[in-house]
């Protein structure tokens, strides 16, 4: 079956445009999550989703950072006035997992969009 | 901020030769994961341990959990080429997030 999708794949903004960046889940996952991924480093955690409601905000870096989900499927990254520390790869997963079964799922990883602010 | 950090920061073998690859992480955790990245590409998930288990195999793929010194390895056996590529691991603790290391750059030389 198809995986995890992004798009765009490249994003070239200039610096103060406004951004957004989607991202398709695998169909029945119930959790989503949203990483940003400079160059050189590991991934690191921005939100989490479960279905449509957002559980954890806390590694958003700024207000200027908006992650919806509406409909617990497709999500949308946003992001306000770009600045240059914005430019790095962001990465959607998707998981079967719910905290509330306690079981531990696998996170599928999606090609990422990178995205680069001049 | 990042959980943990790998080491080492890159590797280079020669093609057959075995790849070892350290983590260490800093607080608790339930399940331990390393992950694969291609160049410009995704991550894949490669295994997971949990933390009552001490040691996982997948393939050619071994990893063991030692969680009195809050560290684990990944062992690659007989690497191929296609084996280059960056590799992470990652811990999930009381939340379902995970939170990566800086990653081994491995590179096997054919």
């Amino acid at each position: 079956g198809a995986g995890v999708s992004q798009s765009p794949r490249y994003k070239v903004a200039k610096r103060g445009q406004d951004v957004a960046l989607r991202c398709d889940p695998i169909s029945g996952h119930v959790s989503l999550f949203w990483y940003q991924q400079a160059l050189g480093q590991g991934p690191e955690f921005l939100t989490y989703f479960q279905n449509e409601a957002q559980l954890d905000k806390s590694g958003l870096p700024s207000d200027r950072f908006f992650a919806e989900r509406p409909e617990g499927s497709v999500s949308t990254l946003k992001i306000q006035r770009t600045q240059q520390e914005d430019s790095a790869v962001y990465l959607c997963a998707s998981s079967l997992a719910s905290p509330r079964t306690g079981r531990v799922h696998e996170q599928y990883f999606g090609p990422g969009t990178r995205l680069t602010v001049t | 901020s990042q959980q943990g950090e790998e080491d080492p920061q890159a590797l280079s073998i020669q093609e057959g030769e075995n790849a070892t690859m350290n983590c260490s992480y800093k607080t608790s955790i339930n399940n331990l994961q390393w992950y694969r990245q291609n160049s410009g590409r995704g991550l894949v998930h490669l295994i997971l341990i949990r933390s009552n288990e001490r040691e996982k195999h997948s393939g050619r793929l071994r990893v063991t959990l030692d969680t009195s010194k809050k560290s684990s390895s990944l062992l690659i056996t007989a690497s191929r080429a296609a084996d280059t590529a960056s590799y992470f691991c990652a811990t999930d603790g009381k939340v379902s997030r995970l939170t990566f290391g800086e990653g081994t750059q491995l590179t096997v030389n054919p």
